[in-house]
């Protein structure tokens, strides 16, 4: 039973678009929401994270989105660059704890220069 | 520097030969975690460990063990390999009660 559903798979875009990246959840006990970074051959990195209790949270060119109500949240970059070509893993757990959390199932950017 | 550190990075093995993963960290962190990771099911759990002695199952824990005999140490034990196990394999730890993961650089396990 996959709790985190994450699209797209895969996304392309040009230097300084704006990707976005959506997941919905089914938990409404879920109360933590991170996205992971992962380069290649390199292990998952926390980018940024977000609880319900704010519906937007920014640091720097990263932007979550979050809808309590629809259970879902999304990540969105500005002004993209090629060095942000990655996977992307969005996150939920309960209790924030890191025991708890459940990945989707990763979106690979591609930021063409 | 602050990593967790896994060992072999690359492995390739046959079904049935017994392997180790090994998962050491720096931070003094009291939970510590594996995952696999498979194209298009993003990582999944295998087993977790809240603290020295203390380890539970995660989502995926078949044919694979664990033990927590140190706070720093973390291995991940295969008995009898097969061939669906043949994955990415990642450890990673926290402060307790902390939903920030640090991972290590992944292992990539072959087992023919």
């Amino acid at each position: 039973q996959q709790q985190v559903k994450q699209s797209p798979q895969s996304l392309i875009v040009q230097k300084g678009g704006i990707p976005i990246i959506n997941c919905a959840y089914e938990n409404t006990a879920f109360d933590y929401f991170p996205w992971y970074q992962q380069f290649p051959g390199k292990g998952p990195a926390l980018l940024i994270a977000i609880r319900p209790d704010v519906s937007e949270k920014k640091e720097g060119r990263f932007t979550i989105s979050f809808n309590k109500s629809a259970k879902q949240f999304s990540l969105h970059i500005m002004d993209s660059q090629p060095g942000d070509s990655a996977t992307y893993f969005c996150a939920a757990s309960m209790m924030s704890s890191a025991r708890q959390l459940t990945f989707g199932s990763g979106t690979q950017l591609t930021v063409l220069p | 520097e602050a990593q967790v550190t896994q060992n072999p990075r690359y492995l390739i093995t046959v079904t049935g030969k017994k392997l180790t993963v090994t998962c050491s960290q720096n931070m003094n962190h009291e939970y510590m975690s594996w995952y696999r990771q498979d194209p298009g099911l993003g990582l999944r759990q295998i087993y977790y460990s809240m603290n020295v002695e203390v380890t539970d199952k995660g989502d995926v824990p078949e044919g694979y063990k664990v033990s927590r005999k140190e706070k720093r140490n973390f291995p991940l034990i295969l008995e009898s390999p097969s061939p669906n196990q043949t994955s990415l394999y990642f450890c990673a730890s926290s402060r307790q009660g902390d939903g920030e993961l640090f991972f290590g650089e992944g292992s990539r396990l072959t087992v023919l």
